[in-house]
C-alpha cells in the first residue's frame, strides 16, 4: 500500500500547456517536499512546504500544501521541454521519517 | 559546497557475487540514506545512518547492509547478488531540519 499516492502517473503535454500533479495521503505530515529527477541523475529538491495551506512559487511552478497537511499539489504554468522529468513528492512524518510517492513522469513536447 | 558523490557510477556483476558502493555526503551533513530505484517499484528506502549508527531501515533482506564512518562517508554492501538487484542505487545526505534529501548521481548496478 502506497502511503503517498501521486497522480497522474504519466503526463504527456505540448509546450505551453498548464498541468497539475497531485500528491495525496490519509496520513498527516509535518512537511512535504517535491523533487525532480532527470534521466541518469539523482532527484533534485525543488521545494519544502511546512505550514498547512502554504503556497510557494518558483518561477512557473506553484506548490501548495493542504490545510490538513495530508496532500499537496504542483502546478506548472506554460510548460517547457526543460520541465520534462520525474516529479516525486515526499512526506515527512513526525519523527523525521520520509515517505516517497511513486512519482509522475512528465513529458513536454515542443 | 561540493555535492554528494557516489562511486562507482556504473557496475556490472554476475549472480552470486557481492558489491560495495560508496557515498561521500555534503560536508557537514551527518545523515546518509540509501535508496533503490527501479522502474517497477520506484524509489524505495533501504536504510539511514546518522553518526555511524543505523537509525532507520527499510523492508529489504539482510543481504543489503551498510555502514557509516566517522567522517560521515557511507558504504552499502549487497551480498549474493540476484538478477532483481539490478537498479539505480541512490545515496542522499541531509542536514536533518526537514530531512531534505540531497541526492548523489547514483550507481547503476546491472546483475547478469
Amino acid at each position: 500500500t502506497q502511503l503517498l499516492e501521486q497522480s497522474p502517473q504519466f503526463l504527456s503535454i505540448q509546450e505551453g500547456e498548464n498541468l497539475t500533479v497531485y500528491c495525496n495521503s490519509s496520513s498527516v505530515f509535518s512537511s512535504l517536499q517535491w523533487y525532480r529527477q532527470e534521466p541518469g541523475e539523482g532527484p533534485v529538491l525543488l521545494v519544502t512546504v511546512v505550514t498547512g495551506g502554504e503556497v510557494k512559487k518558483l518561477k512557473r511552478l506553484t506548490f501548495q500544501f493542504g490545510d490538513a497537511r495530508k496532500d499537496s499539489s504542483l502546478h506548472i504554468t506554460a510548460a517547457q521541454p526543460g520541465d520534462t522529468g520525474l516529479y516525486l513528492c515526499a512526506g515527512v512524518k513526525y519523527g523525521n521519517k520520509l515517505v516517497f510517492g511513486a512519482g509522475t513522469i512528465l513529458r513536454v513536447k515542443s | 559546497k561540493a555535492g554528494v558523490t557516489q562511486t562507482p557510477r556504473y557496475l556490472i556483476k554476475t549472480r552470486g557475487q557481492q558489491v560495495t558502493l560508496s557515498c561521500s555526503p555534503i560536508s557537514g551533513h551527518r545523515s546518509v540514506s540509501w535508496y533503490q530505484q527501479t522502474p517497477g517499484q520506484g524509489l524505495q528506502f533501504l536504510f539511514e545512518y546518522f553518526s555511524e549508527t543505523q537509525r532507520n531501515k527499510g523492508n529489504f533482506p539482510g543481504r543489503f547492509s551498510g555502514r557509516q564512518f566517522s567522517n560521515s562517508r557511507s558504504e552499502m554492501n549487497v551480498s549474493t547478488l540476484e538478477l532483481g538487484d539490478s537498479a539505480l542505487y541512490l545515496c542522499a545526505s541531509s542536514e536533518q531540519r526537514y530531512n531534505e534529501q540531497f541526492f548523489g548521481p547514483g550507481t547503476r548496478l546491472t546483475v547478469l
